[in-house]
């Protein structure tokens, strides 16, 4: 495809359940990003992958969070045990190089 | 180590009149610099950037910021408001030839008829 995708594009589920996030990010694109954003705020930094070297985990909120990527391919961000405060939309970016990164549409997560 | 500050969380300008939304970075290295914006209900796009050439960066829909090495600055400007400027603007930097990128909290614009 010609840009970012992610799915599902929505998701409700109930507290405590586990959700799992994917990103499939352009062909070729060496980073890949998560991001989430809370209702009227701006993006917060989860984690960034760049290739094979190890991600970059630092902005990842608790040990609920994880994300693994496979080479320069799909991502899947997973949240276990989720709750209220987990609400919001997850964008996925992708980038090569200095160049800009280039963003998918977000999956908009509500927990119940 | 990186950040980087949008001066204003909301600013209001006339349709017509000329819009400016700031931003101050800190950086270790020599950075990259993005604006994106965020209309309502779409998704993030880039508006410009800056990677160490000019320092008067042109976008499209008319913006443009300059890079202030001395200033620590990245502002955005438009000399005339169009009613579809009214999004979300967030400020980004990178450090050049790095990956790890911080975005600002955002400037709301608003832009009244």
């Amino acid at each position: 495809g010609a840009g970012v995708s992610q799915s599902p594009s929505n998701k409700v589920t109930e507290k405590g359940k586990d959700v799992e996030l994917r990103c499939d990010p352009i062909s070729g694109h060496t980073a890949l990003y998560w991001y989430r954003q809370r209702l009227g705020q701006g993006l917060e930094f989860l984690i960034y992958f760049q290739g094979n070297s190890a991600p970059d985990k630092s902005g990842l909120p608790s040990d609920r969070f994880s994300a693994e990527r496979t080479g320069e391919s799909v991502s899947t961000l997973t949240i276990q045990r989720t709750q209220q405060e987990d609400s919001a939309v997850y964008l996925c970016a992708s980038r090569i190089r200095l160049g800009q990164q280039y963003f998918g549409p977000g999956t908009r997560l509500t927990v119940t | 180590a990186q950040s980087v500050t949008q001066l204003d969380s909301h600013v209001s300008v006339s349709e017509g009149t000329p819009v400016l939304l700031r931003c101050n970075y800190s950086s270790s290295y020599s950075p990259s610099l993005f604006w994106y914006v965020q209309h309502p209900n779409k998704g993030l796009q880039l508006l410009l950037k800056y990677t160490s050439a000019a320092t008067l960066v042109k976008g499209i829909n008319g913006f443009e910021a300059e890079f202030k090495k001395s200033e620590t600055s990245f502002h955005l400007t438009k000399p005339s408001a169009h009613m579809s400027d009214a999004a979300e603007y967030f400020c980004v930097v990178s450090n050049t030839g790095g990956f790890k990128t911080i975005f600002g909290a955002g400037t709301r614009l608003f832009v009244k008829a």
